[in-house]
């Protein structure tokens, strides 16, 4: 059974470039959470959606955006790329919204913005 | 402000002893704690989750505590192996109406041969 899938792996990008991220959750779990990870420090919430909707949101300026679809998978939009962008970019899926669920995570994208 | 805070920030041991990692967070309204393994360049993996109102959680050699009135959790690991080397992470979630945690920056764990 297929875990949690990220991708791209790795990816470089330049300073004002946008950049897409993708996610494919584990079958029949319906949450999906971002997660931003900078060498050194603990993942920082982003976002969190469950049935398409957004659930949860953290201190991430407006340069950051996601959706969900309806096969449960997500996107993570991030424009206007700063330097302080590059870090590895987590996803966790779990079975419903609640904080009760233990998450899986994928294996992460890794953004260097240069 | 909610903090979670593990020091040392690594540790280094030789294999067969038993350690215990420390972890504290700053609200002690908590819904629960886990605990997540990451290797170097990978993604996490829970270990172990704990209720707000559970004092203990047990998955074969790893053993994690929660006293929330003196806001700290331990992660004890037993006999520990060179495969037990990478960074624990403590988590915490203060609330049940979603998934967000908010993390320590981990500790780096060697076990040497």
């Amino acid at each position: 059974d297929a875990g949690v899938t990220q991708s791209p792996t790795h990816l470089i990008k330049t300073r004002g470039q946008h950049v897409t991220l993708r996610c494919s959750p584990i079958s029949g779990h319906k949450s999906v959470s971002w997660y931003q990870q900078v060498l050194g420090q603990g993942p920082q919430f982003i976002f969190q959606y469950y049935e398409k909707e957004e659930r949860g949101r953290g201190n991430f300026p407006d340069r950051f955006s996601a959706r969900q679809f309806p096969n449960y998978s997500s996107e993570l939009n991030v424009n206007a790329l700063l330097l302080g962008d590059s870090a590895l970019y987590l996803c966790a899926s779990s079975f419903s919204r609640s904080g009760a669920n233990v998450l899986t995570f994928g294996a992460g994208s890794r953004l260097t913005v240069l | 402000k909610q903090e979670v805070t593990q020091i040392p920030a690594a540790l280094s041991v030789p294999e067969g002893e038993n350690l215990v990692l420390n972890c504290s967070f700053t609200d002690s309204a908590i819904y629960n704690l886990q605990w997540f393994r990451q290797d170097p360049g990978k993604g996490l993996t829970s270990l172990l989750l704990i209720q707000s109102s559970q004092r203990e959680q047990t998955s074969g050699r790893l053993n994690a505590s929660l006293d929330k009135s003196s806001g700290r959790s331990t992660l004890y690991i037993a006999a520990s192996q060179p495969g037990d080397s990478a960074t624990y992470l403590c988590a915490v979630s203060y609330t049940g109406a979603n998934s967000k945690l908010t993390f320590g920056k981990g500790i780096t764990l060697s076990v040497r041969p």
